[in-house]
């Protein structure tokens, strides 16, 4: 079946460690997003990439880092300037160009805490 | 002044009642609208666009008021399955604009 996965499910870092979060999308999505979700609050985007080798800061990029090298996946690097961590992260793909009223598709998420 | 705006709830009703969910967005160029649904420690998933005209499938109709900038989401004979929260999303170009969402939960 076509769709979005993410992995790991449920990722612990450690103090000063890089994690990186994977998203693959089988849907020859276009497009390709992050997003990060904290509780009480909608989801902010992080990155995003609308081609190969090409890719663009969200509202809320400093201490994450992406790559988008195939079209199939845009994996996410938590790095360890990022003090707060601790989220429920999305992946989301979209076709581009399209109509104008084309919604975004989810992975199921990783959830990432701090040990 | 949020983007996206949204009542947080919760709504609390009985099975079988009729609920409403408004949305306020803030940019009027906005050009495409939706309504997601997300359960508990789960990805939101699609429900509906939003269609200027109005439109319904099954026991929802979502609404569009580009003059006064809101979008609402109407839900009849609420089951219980219909307990989640509901996120308003409006997209300008291709960026997507969350609302943190309405809790509802659904009771015998």
């Amino acid at each position: 079946d076509g769709g979005i996965t993410q992995s790991p499910k449920y990722l612990f870092r450690k103090e000063g460690q890089n994690v990186t979060l994977s998203c693959e999308q089988n849907l020859n999505h276009d497009a390709m997003y992050w997003y990060r979700q904290d509780p009480g609050q909608g989801l902010r985007l992080i990155y995003y990439s609308q081609i190969v080798n090409d890719f663009q800061k969200g509202d809320i990029a400093e201490g994450y880092s992406v790559s988008r090298e195939k079209k199939e996946s845009f994996p996410l690097t938590v790095t360890s300037a990022q003090k707060n961590p601790t989220a429920f992260y999305l992946c989301a793909s979209t076709h581009i160009p399209g109509p104008s009223n084309q919604p975004q598709h989810f992975g199921d998420g990783t959830r990432l805490s701090i040990l | 002044r949020k983007e996206v705006e949204q009542d947080p709830g919760p709504f609390n009703v009985p099975e079988g009642a009729t609920v409403a969910f408004n949305c306020t967005y803030s940019n009027s160029a906005s050009q495409s609208f939706f309504w997601y649904r997300q359960d508990c420690r789960k990805e939101p998933k699609l429900l509906m666009s939003v269609y200027s005209s109005g439109n319904e499938d099954g026991r929802f109709t979502a609404q569009l008021n580009r003059a006064s900038q809101y979008i609402s989401l109407l839900i009849r004979d609420s089951k219980l399955s219909d307990s989640a929260t509901y996120l308003c999303v409006v997209k300008d170009n291709n960026d997507m604009r969350f609302g943190a969402g309405t809790r509802l939960t659904v009771k015998p």
